[in-house]
């Protein structure tokens, strides 16, 4: 079991372009969340998805897509890269039902651009 | 909206002393889960302990317990006989089971000292 990986683990991009950041999980969970995480700010969440084909807003949105084509990948792009978007990005899945509901982690993505 | 404040942004505690760490949260929620997620240097978010708020009882799990004080709105995290493994960043959060999404404190940083 590699729990919730993700890929790539470090990128520097310029001001203008466009990344994909890709989470798998391997736990057949439901749910599947994005959250940035900035010094003194604790982690922010992104974007969330339900299931398979569904996705939501979360806190902080804007300047990101994201997509679930299927149950074990949760991607999250960004078409145009603002320096505002340099901060580690985290992956989290969990099962979605109430009484088991615990969020399992990925090792995160740290992105900074120039 | 559901608010998590960590108040003290870091503290430092003698290897095999106690330490407690404090969180308080805003809610009008009845039902809700809280967690506590440490974040040592490898940036891994690893969980440490949940409370589910319907429950009276304290949560524990081996070296580390919670002291949930529903009407006070509180819940600290208690680390006896403290190890140098665990300095970290710890991250008091929040979750209502109807839409699982977690809002965090800003957290607090831990150092053991030998």
């Amino acid at each position: 079991n590699a729990g919730v990986t993700q890929t790539p683990k470090f990128r520097v991009l310029k001001t203008g372009q466009s990344m994909t950041l890709l989470c798998a999980q391997d736990m057949n969970h439901e749910y599947m969340y994005w959250y940035r995480q900035d010094p003194g700010m604790g982690l922010r969440l992104i974007h969330y998805s339900v299931g398979e084909g569904t996705t939501a807003k979360g806190e902080v949105p804007d300047g990101y897509n994201v997509s679930r084509l299927k149950k074990q990948n949760f991607l999250l792009g960004l078409e145009s890269a603002a320096p505002s978007q340099t901060s580690v990005y985290f992956c989290a899945s969990s099962y979605g039902l109430a009484d088991t509901d615990t969020q399992y982690f990925g090792p995160g993505t740290r992105l900074t651009v120039l | 909206a559901q608010t998590v404040t960590q108040s003290q942004p870091e503290m430092s505690v003698q290897e095999a002393e106690t330490v407690t760490l404090s969180c308080t949260y805003d809610t009008s929620e009845s039902n809700y889960y809280l967690f506590w997620y440490k974040q040592p240097p490898s940036r891994q978010m690893i969980l440490v302990i949940r409370q589910e708020a319907y429950k009276q009882q304290n949560a524990t799990e081996n070296r580390f317990s919670v002291n949930f004080q529903k009407a006070a709105k509180s819940f600290s995290l208690k680390i006896s006989d403290s190890q140098l493994g665990d300095t970290a960043m710890y991250f008091c959060a929040f979750m209502k089971p109807s839409n699982s999404k977690l809002t965090f404190g800003k957290g607090i940083t831990l150092s053991v000292r030998p």
